[in-house]
């Protein structure tokens, strides 16, 4: 199963909207609503920002929502701020029962 | 409130065999799985495996097949991950996530770190 296809950087100014793809195929993304998305500060746990493709756990700002459109999911940050410098992960089911993450993405706020 | 709280950090041989556990509370720990998730030194995320809290039934990664185990005790609501063989590119934070059905992890334990090294 290979990973999940992010951009290694998106970048962005204080207050702006950014959106980081991360492409699948049929067999995962495309195949299921079971994709989520991870937060990761350098040194930190992950933490989980998006399930189900657009749901949003408890606590996590509704700046975050999540979509897909065939095999590609997107996360978008919108009113971008400081603190959201981080690493994003997606990840998704796949039709071997197993799950894969994304190659990983680098918010970079300018 | 929910909380994974991992063995500590381990310093293995190459070929040696590698047990990590994890111990959960703040939920009934039959109706979630656990997914196990490492992550290498300045590397991604890569999902190993899960393994239900119920019924102890596993889904491995076709990567780990052969060489990794989980386990899960109901009796003190600890999982764990056995991997053996291990190589040095096996060096990672090994990571184990509440997972209802492999779709999502919504906590996490704090990591173990796992050197590998002759």
């Amino acid at each position: 199963q290979s990973a999940l296809t992010q951009p290694a950087s998106v970048s962005g100014s204080p207050g702006q909207s950014i959106t980081i793809p991360c492409t699948g195929t049929n067999s995962d993304v495309g195949g299921y609503n079971y994709v989520s998305w991870y937060q990761q500060h350098p040194g930190k746990v992950p933490k989980l920002m998006i399930y189900d493709v657009d749901k949003r756990p408890s606590g996590v700002s509704d700046r975050f929502s999540g979509a897909k459109s065939e095999n590609t999911a997107s996360l978008t940050i919108s009113g971008l701020q400081a603190d959201d410098e981080a690493y994003y992960y997606c990840a998704s089911f796949t039709s071997s029962s197993t799950s894969v993450f994304g190659t990983g993405s680098r918010v970079t706020v300018l | 409130q929910v909380q994974l709280v991992q063995s500590g950090g381990e310093m293995k041989k190459p070929g040696a065999s590698v047990k990590v556990s994890c111990k959960a509370s703040g939920y009934t720990f039959s109706r979630y799985g656990i997914s196990w998730v490492r992550q290498a030194p300045g590397q991604g995320l890569e999902w190993m495996g899960w393994i239900s809290g119920y019924t102890g039934n596993t889904n491995y990664a076709q990567r780990f097949q052969v060489r990794v185990t989980m386990t899960r005790d109901r009796s003190t609501n600890t999982a764990y991950l056995e991997l053996r063989g291990l190589r040095s590119d096996d060096t990672a934070v090994y990571y184990c996530g509440r997972d209802e059905e492999m779709a999502a992890l919504d906590h996490w334990g704090q990591g173990t770190l796992v050197t590998v090294s002759s």
